[in-house]
């Protein structure tokens, strides 16, 4: 099955600084690549998604980039404020079943 | 008009107890999930659901039993609770394949 790799596990930046989380992941049939910000005690929400026809998708001050023959993906955060801190998860998955697979997590901390 | 939700919120029972988590979406979407996050905050797939039919099950403990009496009901039921059962249980629904899933607020479920 997939398998989805997360890096680092944790990352502290200065506020203002830029924050980069990779992933990888091991099926090249995977085509749906999802992001997902969990605060503190709350439930994860979707915050930037890439399909597998795209490179690179930007919205704001989060962009996400796919390279499907490294079987690489990455999420940036330029500009981060305090409110960034949060888990962030990755995730793949394959056009034809419902399972999506997450990586372990970044716990992401900004420092004002 | 919480789009998934989730009751109760914490549960706090004795090993060896049975009991249930509900998860209602009035999205209107197909497909309904449980996860499990433990404590290392990883997100696992348990269960799958499309149109009511069971589509995945993540070699969870048979001790374990989800019903969806209805679109747009996923209930878990678990028997002869375990301490290792002790984590958050999300819901989630997706409107098709490779689309948001929108998570419930969790169920915190302690095992003493």
């Amino acid at each position: 099955g997939e398998n989805v790799e997360q890096h680092p596990s944790t990352l502290s930046v200065q506020e203002g600084d830029s924050a980069v989380i990779k992933c990888t992941y091991s099926d090249s049939a995977s085509n749906y690549f999802p992001w997902y910000k969990q605060e503190l005690g709350k439930r994860p929400q979707l915050i930037i998604d890439i399909r597998s026809n795209v490179g690179e998708k930007k919205d704001q001050r989060i962009a996400v980039t796919l390279n499907k023959t490294a079987k690489h993906f990455s999420l940036h955060i330029t500009e981060t404020q305090p409110e960034d801190s949060a888990v962030y998860f990755c995730a793949a998955s394959i056009g034809s079943n419902y399972k999506l697979t997450f990586g372990k997590g970044t716990l992401l901390t900004v420092n004002p | 008009d919480t789009a998934v939700s989730q009751t109760p919120k914490y549960l706090v029972t004795q090993m060896g107890n049975d009991k249930s988590i509900k998860c209602e979406q009035n999205l209107g979407h197909d497909t309904m999930y449980w996860y499990k996050q433990d404590s290392k905050k990883f997100l696992k797939i348990m269960f799958s659901y499309n149109n009511k039919e069971l589509i995945i099950n993540e070699t969870v403990p048979n001790r374990f039993s989800p019903k969806s009496p209805d679109k747009a009901h996923l209930n878990l039921h678990i028997n002869s609770l375990e301490l290792g059962d002790s984590a958050v249980y999300f819901c989630a629904s997706t409107l098709r394949l490779n689309t948001e899933a929108f998570f419930g607020q969790g169920t915190r479920l302690t095992v003493v």
